[in-house]
């Protein structure tokens, strides 16, 4: 399988606790993105990389979010001290630059915060 | 103000049916690209079809196609000949400005096809 992949798939974590996701892009492209949908609204944006550089991050990235994409290929996004209003679904996307630029997404990571 | 509108949180067809549903969009920029995402219950985003703003012609993708109206800022997503694997959540999207690439999203139409 040769698109999106995200890992873990689902996470159930207490409040407080730090967690990891993990995104694996489609292998060509150089742009990454993370978008946070929850129950009954589109995904919204979170934060996007060129290559290993972070170009834009919303405002909802507060500081517990942290995302790196280390050598340019995988991504990590991480959270620190979980409140139970990150309970979401977490999408990872890539894209090849260029004039549509389209995103494609992974399966996402379902995250409950008890 | 939304930037994106979906004004139907849910739409019925018929198997074979055309269906049309509908987005709205706002922006003051000239450059700006329209995305139509497909989400089946399995909860993975699906890209379906891109229209960017100076395009001329409508874009069309199989069974899909956009009706792009600039001066109404429309662009509505057309399904023809509906199959029952359409049932989904169905979102639009824009990535408005130059250098810019987040997308913005709706709040999507589910869309049921019964048959």
């Amino acid at each position: 399988d040769t698109g999106v992949s995200q890992d873990p798939r689902h996470k159930i974590t207490k409040r407080g606790q730090n967690v990891t996701f993990r995104c694996d892009p489609i292998s060509e492209h150089n742009r990454l993105y993370w978008y946070r949908q929850t129950l009954g609204q589109g995904p919204e944006f979170l934060t996007y990389f060129q290559n290993e550089a972070q170009l834009e991050k919303s405002r909802l990235l507060s500081d517990r979010f942290s995302a790196e994409r280390p050598k340019g290929s995988f991504s990590t996004l991480e959270i620190q001290r979980t409140e139970q209003g990150d309970s979401a679904m977490y999408l990872c996307a890539s894209s090849l630059s260029g004039r549509k630029n389209e995103q494609f997404f992974g399966p996402g990571t379902r995250l409950t915060v008890l | 103000a939304q930037k994106i509108t979906q004004t139907q949180p849910g739409m019925f067809v018929q198997e074979k049916e055309a269906v049309t549903l509908d987005c709205t969009y706002d922006t003051s920029d000239q450059s700006y690209g329209l995305f139509w995402y497909k989400q089946p219950s399995s909860g993975e985003m699906i890209f379906l079809i891109y229209q960017g703003s100076y395009d001329e012609q409508n874009a069309t993708e199989g069974r899909y196609s956009l009706n792009f109206q600039k001066a109404r800022k429309s662009a509505n997503l057309v399904i023809s000949a509906s199959q029952l694997g359409d049932s989904a959540m169905y979102f639009c999207a824009m990535r408005e400005g130059f250098g810019f690439q987040k997308l913005v999203f709706g709040t999507g139409t589910r869309l049921l096809v019964s048959p």
